[in-house]
């Protein structure tokens, strides 16, 4: 199947500090990217919608200048939290489909703010 | 938008005995219902989907049914291992030709296989 790679898979950082996470596809193209958050004990959520080229996205009540997406090329998306706060601290996945109904997720990138 | 439900939130049930996990979603215009397993930490993996041209899909011990009419689907695991045990997201999508699926995640199921 196809492969998405994420990174960091953990991070650490300090409140007010910026972090960069970064969705590759490594085996296929991909447009349109995904990015999810999940809080412990609860459902994926969706926040925002990637295209490649354009501008992303974002689902009701996530702060685009918060999340600050960039789909730069084909195969990379990546998402920034800024100036990031203990209450963003999450697990972030992405996810992207070769075109098809079926998405192919990333490993996750679970974010502590201290 | 969409909203998907997902019940129940626990379920726990004895090594080889079945279990069900139902969902139901709110946009007649959804047409692709995956199911995912969700290990503690570890991305979601997906172990089976339905399209809505077809009223039911098997895989080995797990199936999933369809109904579109009363817009709800169910998830069917068979003979119940401990390595079962984990949690279950349903999802639901619009899914077009040439496009991404944007899915909408029920609450999950978390299920346990006891011994």
């Amino acid at each position: 199947g196809a492969v998405v790679s994420q990174h960091p898979s953990w991070v650490i950082c300090k409140s007010g500090t910026s972090v960069k996470i970064e969705c590759r596809s490594l085996d296929f193209q991909a447009t349109t990217m995904f990015w999810y958050r999940q809080f412990p004990k609860q459902s994926l959520m969706l926040m925002a919608t990637s295209n490649e080229g354009s501008k992303a996205t974002y689902e009701q009540g996530v702060e685009k200048d918060k999340f600050l997406i960039n789909h730069a090329s084909l195969t990379l998306s990546t998402l920034t939290v800024t100036s990031a706060h203990p209450e963003d601290s999450s697990f972030y996945i992405c996810s992207a489909s070769r075109q098809t109904a079926t998405p192919y997720f990333g490993a996750g990138t679970r974010l502590s703010v201290l | 938008g969409e909203n998907v439900e997902q019940h129940p939130s626990t379920l726990s049930v004895q090594e080889g005995d079945s279990a069900v996990i139902k969902c139901t979603y709110s946009d007649s215009a959804s047409n692709y219902f995956p199911w995912y397993k969700q290990e503690l930490g570890k991305r979601p993996q997906l172990i089976i989907d339905i399209r809505s041209n077809v009223g039911e899909k098997k895989d080995q011990r797990i199936a999933v049914t369809l109904n579109k009419t009363a817009k709800h689907f169910s998830l069917h695991i068979t003979e119940t291992q401990p390595e079962d045990s984990a949690v279950y997201f349903c999802a639901a999508s619009i899914y077009d030709t040439g496009t991404a699926s944007k899915l909408t995640f029920g609450t999950g199921t978390r299920l346990q296989v006891t011994l």
